[in-house]
């Protein structure tokens, strides 16, 4: 099947701080990508839907501002987390289709907030 | 997005069959019935999908009701890799559309 990669696939960063993560897709031109949440034992959450060259579609509740979404290629999107804060540590998870194929997830980036 | 309801968990055993049940009873008539399996600490992975006619690939199959308000995944010989959390989902409008996960079945494997 089709990569997803996701870099970085952990990282600690201090309270206050922005932390970006890069989702790519490796062997195919992704026309969409969503970005997911996951918290401990929980189930994936679904934060945004990224289309390439436009504005992302944020899920109700999701702070625009706060989870900074760009698409500027068909194989790359990255999620900037700004003034990350300790309740932001999460399991992030990208995913990125094509037309008519399934969905490819990366392999997740876990992030803790110190 | 219609919802999906499945047992929270179930158990298995090494080289058996496995039968995780998904009842959808609000599906419409353009909803796909996509399955997706999660490993610890890993994104999940795609395991396979249908419209309205049962399917079979290298991994599993999906045997679909008539009426389509259910599905079953069938791994046909567990394995101790097959244990995951396994998320049956609808997708309205297409093969391709959004993905919304519902809680999933823990799937554990005995040896």
């Amino acid at each position: 099947g089709a990569v997803v990669s996701q870099h970085p696939s952990w990282v600690i960063c201090k309270s206050g701080t922005s932390v970006k993560i890069e989702c790519r897709s490796l062997d195919f031109q992704a026309t969409t990508m969503f970005w997911y949440r996951q918290f401990p034992k929980q189930s994936l959450m679904l934060m945004a839907t990224s289309n390439e060259g436009s504005k992302a579609t944020y899920e109700q509740g999701v702070e625009k501002d706060k989870f900074l979404i760009n698409h500027a290629s068909l194989t790359l999107s990255t999620l900037t987390v700004t003034s990350a804060h300790p309740e932001d540590s999460s399991f992030y998870i990208c995913s990125a289709i094509s037309q008519d194929t399934e969905a490819f997830f990366g392999q997740g980036t876990r992030l803790t907030v110190v | 997005d219609a919802k999906t309801t499945q047992p929270n968990s179930m158990e298995s055993n090494e080289e058996e069959p496995v039968h995780l049940p998904c009842n959808h009873s609000t599906i419409s008539g353009t909803d796909y019935i996509h399955w997706y399996r999660q490993l610890p600490s890993q994104g999940p992975e795609y395991v396979i999908h249908g419209l309205t006619s049962n399917v079979n690939n290298r991994m599993a199959s999906l045997a679909i009701a008539e009426d389509r308000k259910s599905s079953t995944l069938i791994l046909h010989r567990a394995t101790l890799r097959d244990a995951a959390v396994y998320y049956c989902i609808l997708s309205r409008g297409g093969a391709t559309n959004k993905l919304i996960f519902g809680t999933g079945t823990l799937l554990a494997v005995q040896p």
